[in-house]
């Protein structure tokens, strides 16, 4: 039973365009979301994240959008460059689970020059 | 600051042996964790380490333990391999428990493959 999911397995986008990037939970426990970046032979690196106190957040050309009632959450790249080119995870806590995070199964992004 | 260092970063076992993998958490930071890759099955949790002791545990057998040292040093281990163990395993270290307080900074991940 897959707790959180990518449906998209990948993404293609032109260079300056919007990337989004969606992601869906089933766990109400869950209360905090992050998002990592996985580039080949290389260990993921965090992104951003956010809490389900908030709907929204933004560093950068990176914003999170959260919607508790429909358990779904998106990542929107603005503008899109040819080195975000890379696997994406969106991940998931619960307050009490330590730094124990539960995975969706990742979107590979190809931004295209 | 040095990131996480995980070793051996390939290596090739039999059905039945057994492995040791080792990480090296960011210093200064007190939690471990171990997560297991593999095409199928995404990115799952194994375990927690945080001052020693374990703290969270995901739905592997009991053929996969792990423990960490007073310098917060981790190391995991599986016995009897199966062909289904070979996968990339990655540590992730942060300063304190609960990803609200600090998101995870991974290692790149050791390679095991069981022939």
């Amino acid at each position: 039973d897959q707790q959180v999911k990518q449906n998209s397995p990948s993404l293609s986008v032109q260079e300056g365009r919007i990337s989004i990037l969606n992601c869906d939970y089933t766990n109400s426990m869950f209360d905090y979301f992050l998002w990592y970046k996985k580039y080949p032979a290389e260990g993921p690196t965090f992104l951003i994240s956010i809490s389900s106190i908030k709907d929204k957040n933004e560093d950068g050309r990176f914003t999170v959008f959260l919607n508790k009632s429909a358990k779904h959450l998106s990542l929107h790249i603005v503008p899109s460059q040819p080195g975000d080119s890379a696997v994406y995870f969106c991940a998931a806590s619960a307050d009490n689970a330590g730094n124990m995070l539960t995975f969706g199964g990742g979107t590979r992004l190809m931004v295209k020059p | 600051k040095a990131g996480v260092t995980q070793t051996p970063r390939y290596l090739i076992k039999t059905r039945g042996q057994q492995v040791t993998l080792s990480c090296s958490p960011i210093s200064g930071h007190r939690s471990v964790s171990w997560y297991q890759q593999t095409p199928g099955q995404g990115l799952q949790f194994l375990f927690e380490y945080f001052s020693e002791t374990q703290r969270n545990k995901g739905n592997f057998p009991g053929r996969f333990s792990g423990r960490q040292f007073s310098n917060s040093r981790s190391e995991m281990n599986v016995s009897t391999l199966e062909l289904g163990d070979s996968a990339l395993y990655l540590c992730a270290s942060s300063q304190r428990q609960g990803a609200a307080t600090g998101e995870l900074f991974f290692g790149e991940g050791s390679r095991l493959t069981v022939l």
